[in-house]
């Protein structure tokens, strides 16, 4: 079985302030993870994503993240927030058996001005 | 590459009333994925298609659900006799096979009344 914690509903942040989106996660094989992000009504937009080498992995709008296999752990981070950062963001995983992704609850990120 | 393209995008129906949904897949993607959201959740898996056979149903699926691919192409979800339980985001997504991660549509939106 797959699963992911996200264990903030909400993360608040000032504008140009770092921002860190939490997630762990549980497979039993050798997980494939993912970055969502989804605005008021629409859809997810892909962000980035970690299959295997380099544990810090950048992808759109400047945003990385950072795996570690002994924390089980997928932290979205950014180095500087925008006020239009501000969304529901969500951390899936898929097990190498899987074809499937499994989703964590979602984080709302607030960035104030 | 125009996107994944769901219709409609919203729905209000009432209880007892039968409802299909339809998902168009980035052209070139031979997999296509149905997940429901409900309001402060992530997205939860239904079903899977890798070009029209359905290859994985989820215990969420029950059997007033039923989703088809005849082509593998577009394909079709159908909720028969619907309940207020069913109200939700019915996110597609789609992905190739040399490509793990999927890519959503903007959902259709169901309201059972």
């Amino acid at each position: 079985a797959q699963s992911v914690a996200q264990p903030e509903d909400q993360v608040n942040v000032a504008e140009g302030n770092p921002l860190t989106v939490k997630c762990t996660y549980s497979v039993s094989g050798n997980p494939y993870l993912f970055w969502y992000v989804q605005y008021p009504n629409r859809g997810l937009q892909f962000l980035l994503k970690y299959i295997t080498g380099d544990n810090l992995v950048k992808g759109s709008y400047g945003f990385e993240a950072e795996f570690n296999k002994s924390q089980t752990s997928f932290h979205l981070k950014k180095p500087s927030a925008l006020v239009s950062d501000s969304a529901l963001y969500f951390c899936a995983v898929r097990d190498l058996g899987y074809s499937t992704l499994t989703f964590g609850k979602g984080t709302m990120l607030l960035v104030s001005p | 590459d125009t996107g994944v393209s769901q219709d409609p995008r919203h729905k209000i129906t009432k209880r007892g009333q039968n409802v299909t949904f339809r998902c168009d897949p980035i052209s070139e993607h031979n997999r296509l994925y149905w997940y429901r959201q409900t309001l402060g959740q992530g997205p939860e898996f239904l079903t899977y298609f890798q070009n029209e056979a359905q290859l994985e149903k989820s215990r969420l699926l029950s059997d007033r659900f039923s989703a088809e691919r005849p082509k593998g192409s577009f394909s079709t979800l159908e909720i028969q006799r619907t309940e207020q339980g069913d109200s939700a985001m019915y996110l597609c997504a789609s992905s190739s096979q040399g490509k793990t991660e999927a890519f959503f549509g903007q959902g259709t939106r169901l309201t059972v009344v």
